[in-house]
């Protein structure tokens, strides 16, 4: 099993539309949850990134964890077609020894005009 | 402000050969992490350096190693090149304080003929 788990996709949504994405993950020691957007031929771009349970909004974007589920979420409002990309969770431990991001396997997301 | 930047862009190797991958962090970060996007695998933690040292390393064969130099660039290499390691391989840098976000640069498309 590993241990993040993402819905792959693909999702195909209308232009306006709300897109729902979502990671579950069996690692409780995960304390910082991430969330990236991936273009095609680009590197990924950080979202989103909070560490406590609750909603976190930035614009037209809101990241939701929740711990006690081990699930996390992020939710485009008013979806663009310069929406679509692949998104990708990510997640670390706190740990001064171990930092790395561990990632979902990407959801590819395309938003029709 | 400048982002990460990686080159080259693209490089191709053949089996057995040698490739090195070059990272440069934005400015003000300590820290630099590769990761390995190959098919169908995801994004997968390759190494941590930090202040010139290796800090940690994911699941690679030795053949796979770097450094980190003075100015906090870093070098990835990849000795006795397999056809798996075709990827495309990502460089992200972040402050050292615990615990920042990382940052990606656009990647090193590797193909091994």
């Amino acid at each position: 099993q590993k241990e993040v788990e993402q819905d792959p996709g693909p999702l195909s949504v209308p232009e306006g539309a709300i897109v729902s994405l979502n990671c579950t993950y069996s690692n409780s020691a995960f304390q910082y949850f991430m969330w990236y957007r991936q273009y095609s031929r680009k590197g990924p771009e950080l979202l989103m990134y909070t560490y406590s349970s609750g909603n976190k909004e930035d614009g037209r974007f809101t990241a939701q964890v929740d711990k006690s589920s081990k699930y996390i979420s992020l939710f485009i409002r008013d979806s663009q077609p310069s929406d679509s990309a692949t998104y990708l969770c990510a997640m670390s431990i706190i740990s001064g020894s171990a930092r790395q991001l561990t990632f979902g396997s990407g959801t590819q997301l395309t938003v029709l005009p | 402000e400048a982002g990460v930047t990686q080159s080259p862009t693209h490089l191709i190797k053949t089996r057995g050969q040698q490739a090195t991958l070059r990272c440069s962090p934005i400015s003000g970060h300590t820290s630099v992490y590769w990761y390995q996007q190959a098919l169908g695998l995801g994004l997968q933690f390759l190494l941590w350096y930090d202040e010139g040292e290796e800090r940690n390393r994911g699941n690679f064969p030795p053949r796979f190693s770097g450094r980190q130099f003075p100015n906090y660039s870093s070098e990835l290499n990849v000795n006795a090149l397999e056809l798996e390691d075709s990827a495309l391989y990502l460089c992200a840098s972040s402050f050292t304080r615990v615990h920042q976000p990382q940052h990606f640069g656009d990647g090193t498309r590797l193909s091994i003929l």
